[in-house]
């Protein structure tokens, strides 16, 4: 079955200090891979989404930055973080195979960052 | 541009009592899918239920059921006989498919049901 796990689960961190949140998955080839924010009270905001290694196509212009280095990995970074970038972040995965049949999307654990 | 209203912020109810989710949909797409995610108070977003929209037969799961009116562009969730572990954020989604190919789910700004005992 598949998995999806990303960590750190709860991060603290300086105003301009870097950020680097990573999402593996496990169980499934080539999967669409996913960035969502979930600011306090806003409901849940698409960042980032990749249908292959190496691409990346970005939903809002933002302060954050993703990766695709393997196959199964994605990775949210950014290089000085604003207090606005505090939030709830969420990795998600949907297999591609049959993107056209409405997969579904599931998410990871989550990750609370929170830029003091 | 792909919308989803979920007017309800917060509901409270009894334990046992029935509650109604309400989310309506905006979307130019002919065929689109829905879909109910439940995110209890460790966070974690926890797959529900997705209805095609070529097929508007009610669903019901245990507790759970779900109302698809095409008509009225609404996909309620209700939860019969409720529980204190209901207690949870629900969030409403519409998916829709990007240029590359990739879906995309737009969310609703969610519901917190507390269910109180």
């Amino acid at each position: 079955s598949q998995t999806i796990h990303q960590w750190p689960a709860t991060l603290v961190q300086p105003v301009g200090s870097p950020l680097s949140l990573e999402c593996t998955v496990e169980g499934t080839s080539n999967p669409n891979l996913y960035w969502y924010r979930q600011a306090a009270g806003r409901g849940l905001q698409l960042l980032f989404y990749s249908v292959g290694i190496g691409q990346i196509s970005s939903e809002v212009p933002q302060n954050l930055s993703a990766s695709r280095p393997q196959d199964r990995q994605f990775i949210l970074s950014s290089k000085k973080l604003l207090l606005s970038d505090s939030g709830f972040y969420l990795c998600a995965w949907s297999n591609p195979e049959a993107v056209r049949t409405g997969n579904t999307i599931y998410f990871g654990e989550g990750s609370w960052l929170t830029v003091v | 541009a792909q919308k989803v209203t979920q007017a309800q912020t917060e509901i409270s109810v009894v334990e046992k009592e029935d509650v109604t989710l309400d989310c309506v949909y905006e979307t130019r797409d002919t065929t689109y899918y829905l879909f109910w995610y439940k995110q209890p108070p460790s966070g974690e977003l926890v797959f529900l239920i997705r209805r095609n929209s070529f097929d508007e037969q009610n669903e019901i799961s245990g507790r759970y059921s779900w109302n698809f009116q095409k008509s009225t562009s609404s996909f309620n969730f209700t939860i019969t006989a409720s529980q204190v572990v209901d207690s949870a954020v629900y969030f409403c989604a519409l998916s829709g498919i990007t240029q590359g190919g990739s879906e995309k789910l737009v969310f609703g700004k969610g519901t917190k049901l507390t269910v109180n005992p």
